[in-house]
């Protein structure tokens, strides 16, 4: 079965440097997560959105923004990288937005040095 | 507001011992309620899933029942493996403000020993 495809798998980026991760989503599900998961911790909702448009929004900090596209995938940028944006983030998709699972990508490694 | 609270890790045990992490919650609404798990070096996933009261969900030998009177959502499994071992994360769902929201408990590391 079609499972949530984040890419790239590892990225590595330098301070004040630039971010995009991607997200697919499974196939007819409209609305998209986005985490993030530091080291040791539990995952911490950034932002999500259902059927292109922004639905709620999290800790995400300014310097990151998302969006998701007509096909329902989702990218986030992540501009002025610092040391502390180095985590696991994770995007999860969902069938629609009433008491449905949330199945997860594999994450996106970011470190940033 | 909405809240999850989880066994704090990590727990260690043998293998084929009883397992249980003890979760409850705070909702204002009628929440789902989910156990996830976390393998080493791998993404989040969906382990076992309970929509309302005295529903039980299970998975893998893993089981867990929506207790609406205790607010808990307990994950047991009778004898675990050592291949067992992760991260497990409790989380309720829940509307607020027209918004689905996916709330996390902290994650409760889990250690088997052979």
């Amino acid at each position: 079965a079609a499972g949530v495809i984040q890419s790239p798998r590892h990225l590595i980026k330098e301070k004040r440097e630039t971010a995009t991760l991607k997200c697919y989503p499974i196939p007819r599900h409209d609305t998209v997560y986005w985490y993030q998961q530091g080291p040791g911790q539990d995952p911490q909702f950034l932002i999500s959105f259902y059927e292109k448009m922004q639905s709620d929004k999290g800790s995400i900090p300014d310097r990151f923004s998302a969006q998701q596209f007509s096909d329902y995938h989702s990218e986030l940028n992540m501009s002025s990288l610092e040391l502390g944006d180095s985590a696991l983030y994770f995007c999860a998709s969902s069938q629609d937005r009433v008491n449905t699972e949330a199945f997860f990508g594999q994450g996106t490694r970011l470190t940033v040095v | 507001g909405n809240s999850v609270t989880q066994m704090e890790g990590p727990v260690t045990l043998s293998e084929e011992a009883f397992l249980t992490i003890n979760c409850t919650y705070t909702a204002t609404g009628y929440p789902s309620l989910f156990w996830y798990v976390q393998y080493p070096g791998e993404g989040l996933q969906l382990l076992l899933k309970a929509t309302k009261a005295d529903d039980k969900g299970s998975n893998k030998g893993f089981e867990a029942t929506y207790r609406k009177e205790t607010t808990s959502f307990h994950l047991e499994k009778g004898s675990v493996q050592v291949s067992d071992s992760a991260v497990y994360f409790c989380a309720l769902s829940d509307f607020m403000d027209s918004n689905y929201q996916l709330i996390w408990g902290a994650g409760t590391k889990l250690i088997i020993k052979p």
